[in-house]
């Protein structure tokens, strides 16, 4: 079956523009993850949808970040006033539930580089 | 707030060697990961460890976990060229995972 997608997997863009990220997670999984890994680091959690709604938002920056999941499947991480320190690869996961005792399956991920 | 380390960040190897990674972490996890990463690739999940005491083993992988001491490791065996990779250890927290910083390990012929 299909794993979770993510498109675009390259995205360069100019420094103060707006960016859209975009996840597919596995058909039927509820709980849908963004985490952002720099190179050389391991993955950091950004933000966990529970169906429509944000569960938890904790590891979002800031405020020019922010995610939606509108249906409960596609979730969009949205980036406005791009900086340098945005560059990452940005990775979705999904599972069947919310319960940490549910494996997180990742997608292949957006690489973003603000120039 | 659950904190995960790893070590060595480092590891260069010969082929045919054993070596094992370690992954502490710093509070009650409900859960322990191991993840493979390939350059410019997703993660792909290893292990996925339950309980104290817990063993994992897959071909030369083999996972095990003491949560009394926070500690699981991932030790290699007869390490070939194929097992080169990034890998991390990831603890459950009460939504997303936190990882440690990986180890890069090279293996060498």
């Amino acid at each position: 079956g299909a794993g979770v997608s993510q498109t675009p997997s390259n995205k360069v863009t100019e420094k103060g523009k707006y960016v859209e990220l975009r996840c597919d997670p596995i058909s039927g999984h509820t709980a849908l993850y963004w985490y952002r890994q720099s190179l050389g680091q391991g993955p950091e959690f950004l933000i966990y949808f529970q169906g429509t709604g944000a569960a938890d938002d904790s590891g979002l920056p800031n405020d020019r970040f922010f995610a939606v999941r509108p249906e409960g499947s596609v979730s969009t991480l949205k980036i406005q006033r791009t900086e340098r320190g945005d560059s990452a690869v940005y990775l979705c996961a999904s599972s069947q539930g919310s319960s940490s005792y549910n494996e997180q399956f990742f997608g292949p991920g957006t690489r973003l580089t603000v120039l | 707030e659950l904190k995960v380390e790893q070590n060595p960040l480092f590891l260069s190897m010969q082929e045919g060697k054993n070596y094992t990674i370690y992954c502490n972490y710093s509070t009650t996890s409900d859960r322990l990961y191991w993840y493979r990463q390939d350059p410019g690739k997703s993660l792909e999940s290893l292990f996925v460890l339950l309980s104290n005491g817990a063993v994992k083993q897959e071909g030369r992988l083999m996972a095990s976990l003491d949560t009394k001491a926070r500690l699981s490791t991932l030790h290699i065996t007869a390490a070939v060229h194929d097992l080169s990779a990034t890998y991390f250890c990831a603890g459950a927290g009460a939504d997303g995972l936190t990882f440690g910083k990986g180890t890069h390990l090279i293996i060498q012929p």
